[in-house]
């Protein structure tokens, strides 16, 4: 079982549609979470941090955090073209920061 | 401006040579990483090292070797033993402390020829 997954889409979104975005962990004692983002041969960007159990807001994007299911994801509100990109789940499970990556979802927002 | 630069952002190697991949960061931090990261597949960690003269290895370090002899730079030497070393290597920098993110550098996609 890989410690992170996600599903390699690609997911396909029309303009304006909300895109969800999924990933599961296996290791229980997981403390950090964070999506980035990544274009096409660009590095991976920081998108948003989750720590603690509900749900996370800003902007139009949304993280949300069960530690019980040990499942994390993103919501898109209002997608945008822009958005299309691989989006990155990574797991941090103790203080040396040792991020774990999913393999990435693709990320097509239809115009 | 504050961040992590990597350089070469592109870098061919014969077969048989070593190379070394540069990464140096401003942002004061202690820890820095390096992760491989091959077509449609997440990051994998090669090494990482969270203080000075201090590394570890991460999950795919065979073939690969580090330095930490200052704080800003982080060097990644890719040898003649690591088999599959067409790849997008990326260098990241954070605290390393819980709950802090990592900010990476544009990365360097190297390819053996």
């Amino acid at each position: 079982q890989k410690e992170v997954e996600q599903n390699s889409g690609p997911l396909s979104v029309p303009e304006g549609a909300i895109a969800s975005l999924n990933c599961t962990y296996s290791d229980r004692v997981s403390q950090s979470f964070f999506w980035y983002r990544q274009y096409s041969g660009k590095s991976p960007e920081l998108i948003m941090s989750i720590y603690s159990n509900g749900d996370k807001e800003d902007g139009r994007f949304t993280a949300q955090l069960n530690k019980a299911s040990q499942y994390v994801s993103l919501l898109i509100r209002d997608s945008q073209p822009s958005d299309s990109a691989t989006y990155l789940c990574a797991v941090n499970r103790d203080a040396t920061n040792k991020l774990i990556f999913g393999t990435g979802t693709l990320l097509a927002v239809q115009p | 401006d504050g961040g992590i630069t990597q350089s070469p952002k592109y870098l061919f190697r014969k077969e048989g040579q070593n190379v070394t991949l540069s990464c140096e960061q401003n942002l004061n931090h202690d820890a820095m990483y390096w992760y491989r990261q091959d077509p449609g597949q997440g990051l994998r960690l090669i090494y990482y090292s969270q203080i000075v003269n201090d590394f570890q290895k991460g999950d795919i370090a065979e073939g690969y070797s580090v330095s930490r002899e200052k704080k800003e730079s982080f060097p990644l030497t890719v040898t003649s033993a690591q088999k599959n070393p067409t790849a997008f290597y990326l260098c990241a920098s954070s605290i390393p402390a819980l709950n802090t993110e990592a900010f990476f550098g544009q990365g360097t996609r190297l390819t053996v020829v």
